[in-house]
């Protein structure tokens, strides 16, 4: 039983569309996570949720916008994609948030055309 | 503001052999953790090994263990008796109490050579 699922593993899309990334852990933790990971494999937290409540939000473009419809489930929504978009995504849960194990997804690959 | 460098971007060891990789850190907070990830090809990120900052007892998982010095703000990686599954990007991470934030350093690529 996956603990940490995301959909779709692949996208490819053209530059300008909006796309959508979901992500859902069903191991009952408080706080999720969105991740980019660069082609030089860096790994940079996007945003991260207790509870449904966003906690951070680190400088990202307005062009991304997350969403907790409920503990379980954090979705990525991104406008108006550009090359630069083109990335790894991965989704994390963890119980607490603050210094415990972090599970991952499995990743999806985005490439903008 | 709090920094994770990994100074060795590649490292390559003998199957059966020992290998460290190198992690340095910067925090001013007193109560934070520290983590070892594994990302293999398959790109799954997995958790090798944790410690606690208030822990002077190195942590061990099986042929992992980590040489943590608090005071230099070091946190290696030991690996024993390398195996060619171990051959994957490393990544180190600090989280500090009540921030929800992990920072992650560049990656080391370890290689396995048969």
């Amino acid at each position: 039983d996956t603990a940490v699922s995301q959909t779709p593993k692949y996208l490819v899309t053209q530059m300008g569309n909006d796309k959508s990334i979901k992500c859902e852990q069903n191991l009952g933790h408080d706080t999720m996570y969105w991740y980019k990971q660069d082609s030089k494999k860096f790994l940079k937290i996007m945003f991260s949720y207790n509870n449904k409540e966003l906690i951070i939000n680190e400088t990202v473009p307005n062009r991304f916008s997350p969403k907790s419809p409920d503990k379980a489930h954090l979705n990525l929504h991104i406008n108006s994609l550009e090359l630069g978009d083109s990335a790894v995504y991965f989704c994390a849960s963890s119980p607490r948030g603050d210094h415990l194990e972090q599970f991952f997804g499995p990743g999806t690959r985005l490439t903008v055309l | 503001a709090q920094t994770v460098t990994q100074s060795q971007p590649e490292m390559s060891v003998q199957e059966a052999e020992t290998v460290t990789l190198s992690c340095t850190y910067d925090t001013s907070e007193s109560d934070y953790y520290l983590f070892w990830y594994k990302q293999p090809p398959s790109r799954q990120m997995i958790l090798v090994i944790r410690q606690e900052a208030y822990k002077q007892q190195n942590a061990t998982e099986n042929r992992f263990s980590v040489n943590f010095q608090k005071a230099a703000k070091s946190f290696s990686l030991k690996i024993s008796d390398s195996q060619l599954g171990d051959a994957a990007m490393y990544f180190c991470a600090l989280s500090t109490s009540g921030t929800y934030k992990y920072i992650f350093g560049t990656g080391t690529r370890l290689k396995v050579l048969a």
